[in-house]
């Protein structure tokens, strides 16, 4: 069955430091993956998404991942944190012939200043 | 930027009681989904809808619920006869083409 593992439940950074979050996927086909992430209150809001080619993807805020098919991961990177990073961090993947996200169970972000 | 917009954004109902989840979903999208996130739980899939009619649903999906798009403009979720255990918050989702997935900022639900 189609899984998505976050291992870190909770990380916290300080502000300015680099940030790496862990994302591995259970999933038979070539993968289309996303990171959101949810503000407090908020809903979930689309950071970046993989469908194919380049292995190094871009999103808004500063966020980048890279999809290594080796280590069935997608993690999820920023050089420089800032405070308003604070939030949920959520990876999926899409399964169900296309029709539906399964999520990872979320990692909490904090940011100390 | 187009948004996904869901009404209300907070619903207290009685157990057994009918609620209807309402959402907007981006106009010129095609797929709708619902999910939903129990307090301190993942996000998990209900529901897609293309072509007005379900193409997905998971098997939370029973025959207490069912999904609607009345009018070209809205997308609801019903739920016949709420149980403690539908409190959750529900997500409403739109896509243009199947893939990405956009949501809207949820309906908070407790039954009581």
């Amino acid at each position: 069955a189609q899984s998505v593992t976050q291992p870190d439940i909770h990380i916290t950074v300080s502000e300015g430091a680099s940030l790496e979050l862990r994302c591995n996927y259970s999933y038979g086909a070539t993968p289309y993956l996303f990171w959101y992430v949810q503000s407090p209150g908020q809903g979930l809001q689309l950071l970046l998404k993989y469908f194919s080619g380049d292995t190094l993807v871009q999103g808004i805020k500063g966020f980048e991942a890279e999809f290594k098919r080796s280590q069935s991961s997608f993690n999820l990177r920023k050089p420089s944190v800032h405070w308003s990073d604070a939030a949920e961090y959520f990876c999926a993947v899409l399964t169900g012939g296309g029709n539906k996200l399964t999520f990872g169970t979320g990692t909490q972000l904090k940011v100390e200043l | 930027e187009p948004e996904v917009t869901q009404t209300p954004s907070h619903q207290v109902t009685q157990m057994g009681q009918e609620v209807i989840l309402r959402c907007v979903p981006i106009s010129n999208h095609l797929y709708f989904y619902w999910y939903r996130q129990i307090l301190g739980q993942k996000v998990e899939f209900l529901v897609s809808f293309y072509n007005n009619e379900i193409s997905e649903k998971s098997e939370i999906f029973d025959d207490q619920f069912s999904v609607e798009r009345p009018d070209g403009s809205n997308f609801t979720l019903k739920i016949r006869s709420t149980k403690l255990e539908d409190s959750a918050m529900y997500f409403c989702a739109s896509g243009l083409a199947g893939e990405t997935q956009y949501f809207g900022p949820g309906t908070r639900l407790l039954v009581l």
